[in-house]
């Protein structure tokens, strides 16, 4: 069974700094996913970014970018120059296995950017 | 380009009641996801449906709950005769599972239950 693990309960990052949240995740399967997902206050869930496992290069979406050390199982999301907006709580997800759908989810970080 | 609808917002239901939830996908979407958030936890896994079929209803309580997600209309998850246990944020995703390797769930705002 797959696992996600994120081990900071809570981050504080000072505005327009660089922030990187960890994730670390545990398949057997070669094939799988990485997602993150912001939770702001509001309560929606906000897709951000996405790393296929035979993906070469690390995932980059505007500001945010996934740093993915796949020896290491880990797949971290970097928010550069961060905004006071991008105070939420953030998720990371897997899902595991060729053609799979279960979303297996962290328990979350929440992150508080200080003006 | 509407997202993901989930209606209501909001839901309180005394012990005992029944709850429905409702949920639309995205314009192009054909599949639907349901999931549970307790209070400081992640997201789980509850059922994957298309239109007029349940695929998976493994993370999904055996009693009490079903989802549907008829060839017109929203998909609906009902839960009967609510108990406090049941109060959570459910949220509905939806893909269109045009079969690529990992595919992505985009996310309604969800439906917060509270059970009194």
């Amino acid at each position: 069974a797959q696992k996600i693990t994120q081990t900071q309960p809570g981050m504080f990052v000072q505005e327009k700094e660089a922030v990187t949240l960890d994730c670390t995740y545990d398949t057997s399967d070669p094939s799988y996913g990485l997602f993150w997902y912001k939770q702001p206050s509001s309560g929606e869930m906000i897709f951000l970014i996405y790393q296929g496992s035979y993906d070469q290069q690390n995932a980059t979406e505007g500001r945010y970018s996934l740093n993915f050390q796949k020896a290491r199982k880990s797949a971290n999301l970097v928010i550069s120059a961060s905004q006071l907006g991008d105070s939420a709580m953030y998720f990371c997800a897997m899902t595991s296995g060729a053609g799979s759908y279960q979303l297996t989810f962290g328990k979350g970080t929440k992150l508080s950017v200080i003006p | 380009n509407a997202g993901v609808m989930q209606n209501p917002r909001h839901l309180v239901r005394r012990r005992g009641q029944e709850a429905r939830l409702r949920c639309s996908p995205m314009k192009g979407h054909s599949h639907v996801y349901w999931y549970r958030q307790l209070p400081e936890e992640g997201l789980k896994f509850m059922v994957y449906l298309q239109k007029e079929n349940i695929i998976d209803e493994s993370g999904m309580p055996k009693e009490r709950f079903s989802a549907e997600f008829p060839k017109e209309g929203p998909s609906i998850l009902r839960i009967q005769q609510v108990v406090r246990g049941d109060s959570a944020a459910y949220f509905c995703a939806s893909s269109p599972r045009d079969r690529t390797l990992q595919e992505t769930q985009y996310f309604g705002p969800g439906t917060r239950l509270l059970v009194l």
